[in-house]
């Protein structure tokens, strides 16, 4: 079993549909989360940086993170055709080695 | 101004070459890495610096020698190169432990042939 589960899709949504997002893992130790944004042939960038449980919300992006359960989510709002890409979650506990998932691969069409 | 830059953008070779790849950050950050991502697009860590000391070692064959010259300078010299290096290679940089995230280079895409 892998140490981060990510569905890989590809999600494919109408443009203004709200997308969600979302990781499952298994090390309890995790305590930073992350979501990057993969555009093809290009680096990750990164979206949303939470520390612990908690929601976060930057522009049309929320981040939520539920300990407890082991399960990290994001959502986009109002999502545009630019919003196409893969989205990356990734969780380190108190050391120097993120962990990535698999990434999901959305597809928002006009 | 480019924060993580890494070069070159393109790397095809033969099998058996020795190649490095360069890579170089100036956001002041204290840590810098070297990521794989395989033809599945996932990521897997190989390599951590910190402030020119290795502190991440990820079960990499000993072909791959990162090497630091300085905080700012993090590069790869693969010997021997093999079908299987193929993949996209990622420098990234952040500040201690991961604090703040993660910049990440555009990468370097591999080719041995």
């Amino acid at each position: 079993q892998k140490e981060v589960e990510q569905d890989p899709g590809p999600l494919s949504v109408p443009e203004g549909a709200i997308v969600s997002l979302n990781c499952t893992y298994s090390n309890s130790a995790f305590q930073y989360f992350m979501w990057y944004r993969q555009y093809s042939r290009k680096g990750p960038e990164l979206l949303m940086y939470t520390y612990s449980s908690g929601n976060k919300e930057d522009g049309r992006f929320t981040a939520q993170v539920d300990k407890s359960s082991k399960y990290i989510s994001l959502f986009i709002r109002d999502s545009q055709p630019s919003d196409s890409a893969t989205y990356l979650c990734a969780m380190s506990d108190n050391t120097d080695k993120l962990i990535f998932g698999t990434g999901t691969r959305l597809q928002v069409f006009p | 101004d480019t924060a993580v830059s890494q070069t070159p953008k393109y790397l095809v070779t033969q099998m058996g070459n020795d190649k490095s790849i360069k890579c170089e950050q100036n956001l002041g950050h204290d840590t810098m890495y070297w990521y794989k991502q395989d033809s599945k697009k996932f990521l897997k860590i190989m390599f951590s610096y910190n402030n020119k000391e290795l502190i991440i070692n990820e079960t990499v064959p000993n072909r791959f020698s990162p090497k630091s010259p300085d905080k700012a300078h993090l590069n790869l010299h693969i010997n021997s190169l093999e079908l299987g290096d193929s993949a996209v290679y990622f420098c990234a940089s952040s500040q201690a432990q991961g604090v703040g995230g993660y910049t990440f280079g555009s990468g370097t895409r591999l080719t041995v042939v």
